[in-house]
């Protein structure tokens, strides 16, 4: 149990269009989603936190008009990034957990490349 | 802020011998750590957590120590294979409940 998954797995754009990556957690219903991006060889840094029904909370530096996240459902959460740029090409990771503080079940990750 | 740091980026270990990772923290409100294997181009995968009412915890092949009054946090892993070739992360988990991942450390095992 505890399965969480990414799509797209990959994903390729131009600089200045808008990328939406899904998080879904496949067998609980998570209350709370996280999103985190790391670069290569670097640890992963937490961008926000959402919770279902309410509006995420982002960390120091990062720009919410850019990373845009949406947490409609118990069990989707999504994060769009709007006007890309070749600086936004990283390894993005969502984790879900079934309540506040609870557990953290990470999903594959999704790796995107601006051109 | 604070953070959780590692104190070696690499360590190579001949298979079949035993593995240690090293964690600092310096949070000392922090009350629950865990530590993540990710392999490349994965998410992270839980290896074993451990509060900080317990100085010790056993797992399968894992074990995590956790010394409070220097605030290190260890990693043993008994045995260790080539699919333990990965790069580790410990993390703590703050009065938010959001995590704060160490630097990692890559584990190479040679056969």
């Amino acid at each position: 149990g505890a399965v969480v998954s990414q799509h797209p797995s990959r994903v390729i754009c131009k600089s200045g269009t808008s990328v939406k990556i899904e998080c879904r957690s496949l067998d609980f219903q998570a209350t709370t989603m996280f999103w985190y991006r790391q670069f290569p060889k670097q640890s992963l840094m937490l961008m926000a936190t959402s919770n279902e029904g309410s509006k995420a909370t982002y960390e120091q530096g990062v720009e919410k008009d850019k990373f845009l996240i949406n947490h409609a459902s118990l069990t989707l959460s999504t994060l769009t990034v709007t006007s890309a740029h070749p600086e936004d090409s990283s390894f993005y990771i969502c984790s879900a957990a079934r309540k506040s503080g609870g557990k953290q079940f990470f999903g594959p990750g999704t790796r995107l490349t601006v051109l | 802020g604070e953070s959780v740091g590692l104190h070696l980026p690499t360590l190579s270990v001949q298979e079949g011998d035993n593995s240690i990772i090293n964690c600092a923290y310096s949070n000392s409100a922090s009350d629950y750590f865990i530590w993540y294997k990710q392999e490349s181009g994965k998410g992270p995968q839980f290896i074993i957590d451990i509060r900080s009412n317990m100085d010790k915890r056993q797992g399968q092949r894992v074990t995590v120590l956790l010394n409070k009054t220097v605030k290190h946090l260890s990693l043993q892993i008994a045995a260790t294979q080539p699919g333990d070739s990965a790069v580790y992360f410990c993390a703590e988990n703050d009065n938010d409940y959001k995590l704060s991942f160490g630097a990692g450390t890559t584990v190479t095992v040679r056969a």
